[in-house]
């Protein structure tokens, strides 16, 4: 069974920096691409970064303006996002997730984590 | 102009069924999609993909009440004989542009 569990979030103030984890098991983790994917309080999910298999092809949302690092770990089966300079807009559940549901060369995310909770206030 | 738009809500009583749309901008009416739902506090739960053809493929272990399909830019969640579980929010993505594009979501009420 495809298992992704985050950790890292808690509270942090402004102008601050996090590191998010995701382990992954269940599956062969080196030949996914991951997502990570946020929801803030009272909005919908909105994407933040994915990576594919070997770290060759990395995206970002355009809002996030280079302030976040999305990398992983085959050997440890592992997926980070590391947050800098956060602003209070960056509050937010944060999940990460599999992009295995393929069709041609398109992936679309096809299994989520629970998410861990980030808390950016002074 | 988003890539993917969905209405904001929907609602049926329990037991019938409700129909979830996704629309895909000029210039993406092609692309294959996928649905999610969310429940609060929970995670969230793909669901399928569709394709232009009105092709989908089920994630393991969705219920058969649920099913997809598409007609040009539109594609289509339709939940079947629904349930109080179901009541959730619900999640179009698509990729465009070297980035993943959730919809707004629709929040599905069971009457």
């Amino acid at each position: 069974e495809v298992q992704v569990v985050e950790s890292g979030g808690g509270l942090v103030k402004p102008g601050g920096s996090l590191r998010l984890s995701c382990a992954a098991s269940g599956f062969t983790f080196n030949t996914y691409s991951m997502n990570w994917v946020r929801q803030a309080p009272g909005k919908g999910l909105e994407w933040v970064a994915s990576i594919d298999s070997t770290s060759t092809y990395i995206y970002y949302a355009d809002s996030l303006k280079g302030r976040f690092t999305i990398s992983r770990d085959n050997a440890e089966n592992s997926l980070y996002l590391q947050m800098n300079s956060l602003r209070a807009e960056d509050t937010a559940v944060y999940f990460c997730a599999t992009e295995g549901s393929c069709t041609d060369d398109v992936c679309l995310t096809d299994s989520w984590g629970q998410g861990t909770l980030v808390t950016v206030s002074s | 102009q988003p890539v993917v738009t969905q209405s904001s809500s929907a609602s049926a009583s329990l037991g019938s069924s409700v129909k979830v749309t996704c629309t895909l901008s000029s210039g993406y009416s092609s692309y294959i999609i996928a649905w999610h739902q969310h429940q609060p506090g929970k995670a969230p739960r793909y669901l399928m993909k569709v394709e232009r053809s009105g092709n989908y493929n089920k994630g393991s272990g969705v219920p058969d009440r649920f099913s997809g399909s598409s007609s040009g830019a539109d594609r289509y969640l339709t939940i079947s004989n629904l349930q109080s579980e179901d009541e959730a929010d619900y999640y179009c993505e698509t990729w465009a542009s070297k980035s993943h594009v959730f919809g707004s979501g629709t929040k599905v009420t069971v009457l």
